[in-house]
């Protein structure tokens, strides 16, 4: 039972590029949540989605940061002209249902702005 | 949200139980608690949670006090792969379907040999 997937695990663009992060839930699994760590801080909360929904986005930047959950495929989170302050481990997490069902997390994208 | 409180580090001998506090007195009736830890560079890994019964798993126990302002996370036998920063959340109904988990600063366990 594979756990939640995120790629790439690694991502280098330069200033002003656009990231685009991958997030695969584990199998059955229809709520996601990404979370950022900035270099020695703590992981903060960004979106909730649910399949084609945005349900909570109250912690993300409220500039160039988008999230989707589309019906198919994988979870996206799109950072568009990239400044070196996003530099940071993005994970992504999922769960069964809302409420109170545990979050799994994956292993997260690092992302470098050179 | 209710906050926590953890000490920001502790040490534990392999082999013995580590006991890692957190205080949690401004919790409310039917907010959990919930514990991950984060070994470096790895995602946070979920091991238990609890609204007020005490709880075990294959990884861990967790005891609540009856008053549930604080718990305590036991790893029984501990090992040196259980170094990590311990996480001790309370999660807060955010509204709609969302509780949101709300990592603090943990605490660092140390497993020395």
């Amino acid at each position: 039972n594979a756990g939640v997937m995120q790629n790439p695990r690694h991502l280098v663009r330069r200033r002003g590029q656009e990231a685009r992060l991958r997030c695969s839930p584990m199998k059955g699994h229809s709520h996601v949540y990404w979370y950022r760590q900035l270099p020695e801080e703590g992981l903060k909360f960004m979106v909730y989605l649910q399949k084609e929904n945005i349900i909570d986005e109250s912690g993300m930047p409220k500039e160039r940061f988008s999230a989707e959950f589309p019906k198919e495929g994988p979870s996206i989170l799109r950072i568009q002209q990239v400044v070196r302050g996003d530099s940071a481990a993005y994970f992504c997490a999922s769960s069964d249902r809302g409420g109170n069902s545990p979050l799994h997390f994956g292993n997260g994208t690092r992302l470098t702005v050179t | 949200d209710a906050k926590t409180t953890q000490p920001p580090s502790m040490d534990c001998a392999e082999g013995r139980a580590a006991n890692l506090p957190c205080n949690h007195s401004t919790i409310s009736g039917n907010e959990y608690v919930y514990w991950y830890r984060q070994i470096h560079s790895q995602g946070p890994q979920y091991i238990i949670h609890g609204l007020k019964n005490n709880e075990t798993n294959e990884m861990a126990s967790l005891i609540i006090t009856e008053d549930r302002k604080s718990s305590t996370l036991i790893l029984p036998h501990a090992t040196l792969r259980d170094t990590a920063v311990y996480y001790c959340i309370v999660r807060a109904y955010s509204g709609g379907s969302n509780y949101k988990l709300t990592f603090g600063k943990g605490t660092l366990l140390t497993v020395n040999p």
